[in-house]
């Protein structure tokens, strides 16, 4: 069994829409979860952090963490054409911060 | 503040050929991390400098793979000789803590 869980969609939305993207994980180890976006040819990039249980809002974006279910989701309201990317979840868990990442959901979201 | 520096973006060299990577981290970052996504994959864990040193070479492939992070500044990640199951993108990142920067990766093409 895999340590993180993401489903690599591809997911196709148009302007405006509520995204979910979701990514379950099976090590209780890990202690952050975070959430990245990448855009071709770059490096993926942080887009939000949480450490606890509960919801994480940082303007249309919301992280959501149920450490008992062992899931994590992404919420993007108003999504826009330039949300279009590859949605990473990664997870941290020991001293040398190490990720483990999922492999990334592609959204595009349609003008 | 400058970001981190990866080169080449892009390399394709032949098999048994030998290649360098370099990864310019965040000036005072101690923590520098390797990763790599191969194709349909997630983004794997390599390796971690902590300045010069080699806290964790866990992920390194085999004894093709070596890195080396000079006066703890910038690193080079050197395989020799290649082999078609190299071929992905290489990321390095840099960090204080959990935060990574990533930088935009180098995409190693063996044929």
């Amino acid at each position: 069994q895999k340590e993180v869980e993401q489903d690599p969609g591809p997911l196709s939305v148009p302007e405006g829409a509520i995204v979910s993207l979701n990514c379950t994980y099976s090590n209780s180890a890990f202690q952050y979860f975070m959430w990245y976006r990448q855009y071709s040819r770059k490096g993926p990039e942080l887009l939000m952090y949480t450490y606890s249980s509960g919801n994480k809002e940082d303007g249309r974006f919301t992280a959501q963490v149920d450490k008992s279910s062992k899931y994590i989701s992404l919420f993007i309201r108003d999504s826009q054409p330039s949300d279009s990317a590859t949605y990473l979840c990664a997870m941290v868990g020991g001293s040398n911060y190490k990720l483990t990442f999922g492999k990334g959901t592609l959204l595009t979201v349609n003008p | 503040e400058a970001g981190v520096t990866q080169f080449p973006s892009h390399s394709v060299i032949e098999k048994g050929q030998t290649v360098t990577l370099r990864c310019d981290p965040i000036s005072g970052h101690d923590n520098l991390y390797w990763y790599r996504r191969v194709m349909g994959k997630e983004i794997k864990f390599l390796l971690h400098f902590v300045k010069e040193s080699k806290q964790d070479e866990s992920g390194m492939p085999n004894n093709r793979f070596l890195a080396e992070r000079t006066g703890g500044t910038y690193s080079t990640l050197k395989v020799q000789p290649a082999e078609l199951e190299d071929s992905g993108v290489y990321f390095c990142a840099s960090s204080q803590d959990f935060i990574y920067t990533f930088g935009s990766g180098t995409r190693l093409t063996v044929v």
